[in-house]
């Protein structure tokens, strides 16, 4: 079936540095891929999201590409900062317009000044 | 104001009781969801609705139920609670397959 695995957490970082969460999926046909953040307290929220292969999504410094020769879809940051702190889920979106979302696991990134 | 507001924010009951969550969204979102996140496991779908004559199933929907009460309101019961019914319970709407909003989340604990 389908699914989404994370790289296990907490992940600690001092500030500026380089940041790489890791995500695989295993689904059929094609999905879309996306990566949303959870800061404390709130809710998710969408940060980026890629709708075939070899698409680039970015916003606010982060980037993933969508690689379906190696089904992976990871998260980089170059230079993170203390107000990156959060749990950051990566999630697939199956073919067929259902919007279902299949979510990985969550990785807990804290960022120290 | 949020777009997605979730009532209430926590609530702590006992095994058996019967318990109603509730979300309201100003988007004019047709799609609505439930799910419930527990620590390790991320996100897993309840229910999900596409309108209100449509209602579906999630993968962990055994012991819940929902209302789509009008477009911008979907509430989900849990009939008799357990404590495995424990966990931080999320509304989310969206217009397409793209983007999904969050609310901010109910705390229930079943003690």
């Amino acid at each position: 079936g389908n699914s989404v695995t994370q790289m296990e957490g907490p992940v600690t970082l001092s500030e500026e540095a380089f940041l790489t969460i890791n995500c695989t999926y295993t689904a059929t046909g094609y999905p879309s891929l996306f990566w949303y953040v959870q800061y404390p307290g709130e809710g998710l929220q969408l940060l980026l999201k890629a709708t075939k292969a070899d698409d680039k999504g970015s916003n606010k410094g982060f980037e993933a590409t969508y690689r379906k020769e190696t089904t992976s879809f990871h998260l980089e940051k170059g230079s993170v900062q203390v107000s990156d702190s959060a749990v950051y889920f990566c999630a697939l979106s199956r073919a067929g317009n259902t919007g279902k979302l299949i979510f990985g696991q969550g990785t807990t990134l804290q960022v120290k000044p | 104001d949020a777009d997605v507001t979730q009532t209430p924010r926590n609530r702590i009951t006992k095994t058996g009781k019967r318990i109603m969550l509730e979300c309201s969204q100003t988007k004019g979102h047709d799609r609505m969801y439930w799910y419930r996140q527990d620590p390790g496991l991320g996100l897993r779908l309840i229910y999900y609705s596409f309108d209100v004559k449509d209602i579906n199933k999630g993968e962990i929907s055994d012991g819940y139920s929902v209302s789509r009460q009008a477009q911008a309101k979907f509430s989900l019961s849990l009939e008799s609670a357990i404590p495995n019914q424990t966990a931080l319970y999320f509304c989310a709407t969206s217009a397409d397959m793209y983007e999904q909003f969050f609310g901010p989340g109910t705390r229930l604990t079943v003690l």
